[in-house]
């Protein structure tokens, strides 16, 4: 089993509508959790992290963690053609390092 | 503008050559990693640094090499021991002093054995 599981995509919706991203996780130790976006060709950037079950809002994402299913989540609302890129999930398992899902391709449709 | 400057962008080497790949930041971070991303697949440690002077190995270390000389600058060299050293090369930093996951990337390196 892959310590951090993510559906490769790519999953499209259309402009304006909430696009939603999951990943689990296999390690029930895992401290904190980070969504990272990545555009075609360039390196990824941090846009989300959360560290407590729940909801956390930032603008038009939503990051959702539930530490009893080991599942996070991030919802995209009002969803822009300038999403459209590969989405990492990412866990801090305690041990001084990432590891990182695969990415979850999004396309967003004008 | 304070940031990670990775060189060269692009990079081709023969096989049986090492090649040495720039990361350098002025961000005043303590914590360095390198990080290799091939086509389809996550990201995956190749090996990081907390301090100057000091390095850790991370899943894939072998056949890679690095040095922390400055607190500037963490170059990863690839030597001809990396059987499939062909991917994406990405160094980044952190800030935190506890290291919680939250890290500043370079633009990468991209490296091609010919």
């Amino acid at each position: 089993q892959k310590e951090v599981e993510q559906n490769s995509g790519p999953l499209s919706v259309p402009e304006g509508a909430i696009a939603s991203l999951n990943c689990t996780y296999s390690d029930r130790g895992s401290q904190s959790f980070f969504w990272y976006r990545q555009y075609s060709g360039k390196s990824p950037e941090l846009i989300m992290s959360i560290y407590s079950n729940g909801d956390k809002e930032d603008g038009r994402f939503t990051a959702q963690l539930n530490k009893a299913s080991q599942y996070v989540s991030l919802l995209i609302r009002d969803s822009q053609p300038s999403d459209s890129a590969t989405y990492l999930c990412a866990v801090n398992t305690g041990f001084q390092k990432l590891v990182f899902g695969t990415g979850t391709r999004l396309l967003v449709s004008p | 503008d304070g940031g990670i400057t990775q060189s060269p962008k692009y990079l081709f080497r023969k096989e049986g050559q090492n090649v040495t790949l720039s990361c350098e930041q002025n961000l005043n971070h303590d914590a360095m990693y390198w990080y290799r991303q091939d086509p389809g697949q996550g990201l995956r440690l190749i090996y990081y640094s907390q301090i100057v002077n000091d390095f850790q190995k991370g899943d894939i270390a072998e056949g890679y090499s690095v040095s922390r000389e400055k607190k500037e600058s963490f170059p990863l060299t690839v030597t001809s021991a990396q059987k499939n050293p062909t991917a994406f090369y990405l160094c980044a930093s952190s800030s935190k002093d506890r290291f919680t996951g939250e890290l500043f990337f370079g633009e990468g390196s991209r490296l091609t054995v010919l």
